[in-house]
């Protein structure tokens, strides 16, 4: 069975504070892992594919990448309004999305 | 472009009322799905949509049953709501293997 556990379940960091959220995964047949961010009251936003370890992707301040097991989502020196929910999914070949609970980040000015 | 919208934005229900959940997409996706989000649980699959005409179950598609009738439309119905389906329901439809939500639906069953 195909699970996504995330890491830690809430991270409260200072402006500029550098940190990673973890997304620890176990599938068969890895089609791609997905990184989403979800404002309170919205929908979860597309942020990242990642395909095949060793891929990193960037965006602004985030940067994502993916090992056999598990993916890091960096934050380089993040400002308040990088505070949200980022929720991590895989999809298995042939199969459907598996969503993980998701990391709730605050980020202080 | 609105891509998805789901109505309505928020509902209470009496308990063993039917309700259905409304979702359209206007970026005509072949793929459509419903998920439920609950604290500490995470988004669980209900049911999805690979193609027009077609439906399959998720993880939780018990007391749950959607139709599609065409690309754009994706209701879900609940035929006689319980209280455990108090949750913020989220339509997605995608294209390739990147998924796109709309705004969600918070459903209240008393």
């Amino acid at each position: 069975e195909d699970q996504v556990t995330q890491s830690p379940e809430a991270l409260r960091l200072q402006e500029g504070e550098s940190s990673s959220l973890n997304c620890s995964y176990t599938v068969s047949g890895l089609r791609g892992l997905f990184w989403y961010r979800q404002d309170p009251g919205k929908g979860p936003e597309f942020l990242f594919t990642l395909y095949s370890a060793g891929e990193e992707k960037e965006k602004e301040r985030l940067k994502a990448t993916l090992t056999k097991k598990e993916s890091f989502l960096h934050i380089t020196a993040p400002k308040p309004e990088d505070s949200a929910t980022y929720l991590c999914a895989v999809q298995a070949y042939g199969q459907n999305f598996v969503f993980g609970p998701g990391t709730r980040l605050s980020v202080l000015p | 472009i609105a891509g998805i919208t789901q109505a309505p934005t928020s509902q209470i229900l009496a308990a063993g009322r039917r309700m259905t959940l409304r979702c359209t997409q206007d970026m005509r996706h072949n793929a459509m799905y419903w998920y439920r989000q609950d604290l500490g649980l995470g988004l669980r699959l209900i049911h999805y949509s690979n193609t027009a005409g077609t439906t399959g179950k998720g993880e939780v598609p018990d007391g749950y049953s959607v139709s599609r009738a065409n690309t754009d439309d994706f209701p879900l119905t609940l035929a006689s709501a319980v209280p455990s389906q108090t949750s913020v329901y989220f339509c997605a439809s995608s294209e390739g293997n990147t998924q796109y939500f709309g705004p969600g639906t918070r459903l209240t069953v008393l």
